[in-house]
Formats: C-alpha cells, structure tokens, sequence
C-alpha cells in the first residue's frame, strides 16, 4: 500500500522559479526520502531526513519535515530545465528491514 | 562502480511464456528490493532480501511470481506464466544495511 502521497500530481514552472512539492503520510516513521526519477530510468536518491530532523539542505534542495502534520516537503530553487523529472517520497518505518515505502510521485516539467 | 545492473532492459513475449528478470546489486550491499512501476498502481514493492534471505514477500502479486537469490551478487524475478496484466517497468534496487536504495535501470515488461 502507498504511504507517501505527494501533491501535486504535476507541476509546470519557468526556468530559474522555485518547485515545492508535499508529501503526507500515515504512520510514523525513522525517516522519510525524496527520490528522482527522469523519463525512462530508475529512481535516484536525493536526500534524507531523519524523523528527529525539521529541515535539511543539498545543494539547491531544501527538505522540510513535520512529523506533528506527518508532512514534508521538498523546495527546488532556482528551477532548470534538467530538473524536468518525477520525484517521489518514500519513508521508512523503522525497524531492521530498511523496507520503503513510495508515494505516487510528482511529475515537474521545467520549461526553458 | 557499476551501479546495479538488471536484464533484459527491454522484454517482449506472449501470454503464457515465461520471463525471468535479472538482477546483480552493488558489490558490499546486503539488501536487495524488487520492485514493479506502472502507470495505475505507482512504484510497489514485491519482495526483499536481507542477507540473500527473502524477508518479506506480501507484495508479490500471486503465485506465478517468484523470486530467488542464492548468492550476495545475483538476483532473479520469474514470472510463470506471464500474463497481459504483468506488462510493467520492472525495477531492482539494493542498499548497504538499509536508508538509501539505489535504483537498477530497470526492465521494460511487455506481455502480448
């Protein structure tokens, strides 16, 4: 069963805008992930947080977590057409098993 | 680093045949996933391993599937016999003691 729901489904922005996608869940969790997936290939890792974390930076990704709303949401600044992609969260409900779960995805297109 | 490698990357058959999916996970990992993606049901996990051993199965889609592991570096997926319904993206991921999965390339399923 899918415990990440992002919103939304899809998003189209300009180059150079910012890109926020949601992600909500149901159950508690150890740590939530959002992944990459570009048109045809297998999914890329992007970033991690831990359930005790409330916000982490990589490069133009900032990554919030509010384990009280079980939200998070993922920023992409200053947008480029290479960020034209779907990005799923996945989290993982602790335990020794590592097993994730996937929500549906946001598909964003960045036009040039 | 090879990253995870899967084959076939493309697979055509007809109903009833057999598919078997291939899987090598990167050297040093000890956790291997299978997933399927498709349009209407998202990205679902179908079994993992732990160790080479199958952890947890639940998402295996009924008995025609099965999946084996009989050493750290290899994996298959079997699906007997094939029917329309299983035509999906097929993907392999592995991790080193959980948190981040990397994403084999995947294999395109077409049943006829």
């Amino acid at each position: 069963s899918q415990q990440g729901e992002e919103d939304p489904q899809a998003l189209s922005i300009q180059e150079g805008e910012n890109a926020t996608m949601n992600c909500s869940y149901k159950t508690s969790i150890n740590n939530l992930q959002w992944y990459r997936q570009n048109s045809g290939r297998g999914l890329v890792h992007l970033i991690l947080i831990r359930s005790n974390e409330r916000e982490k930076h990589s490069g133009r990704l900032r990554v919030t977590l509010d384990t009280s709303k079980k939200s998070s949401s993922l920023l992409i600044t200053a947008s480029r057409a290479a960020d034209t992609a779907s990005y799923f969260c996945a989290t993982d409900s602790g335990g020794s098993n590592y097993k994730l779960t996937f929500g549906k995805g946001t598909l964003l297109t960045v036009n040039p | 680093d090879a990253g995870v490698i899967q084959s076939p990357r493309h697979e055509v058959t007809e109903m009833g045949q057999e598919v078997t999916l291939r899987c090598k996970p990167i050297s040093g990992h000890n956790s291997l996933f299978w997933y399927r993606q498709t349009m209407m049901r998202g990205l679902e996990l179908l079994i993992y391993f732990n160790n080479n051993v199958p952890i947890d199965d639940s998402g295996m889609p009924e008995d025609r599937f099965s999946a084996k592991m009989p050493n750290a570096s290899f994996s298959t997926l079997k699906i007997q016999p094939s029917e329309p319904r299983d035509s999906a993206v097929y993907f392999c991921a592995s991790s080193f003691r959980g948190e981040t999965q990397y994403f084999g390339p995947g294999t395109r399923l077409l049943v006829l």
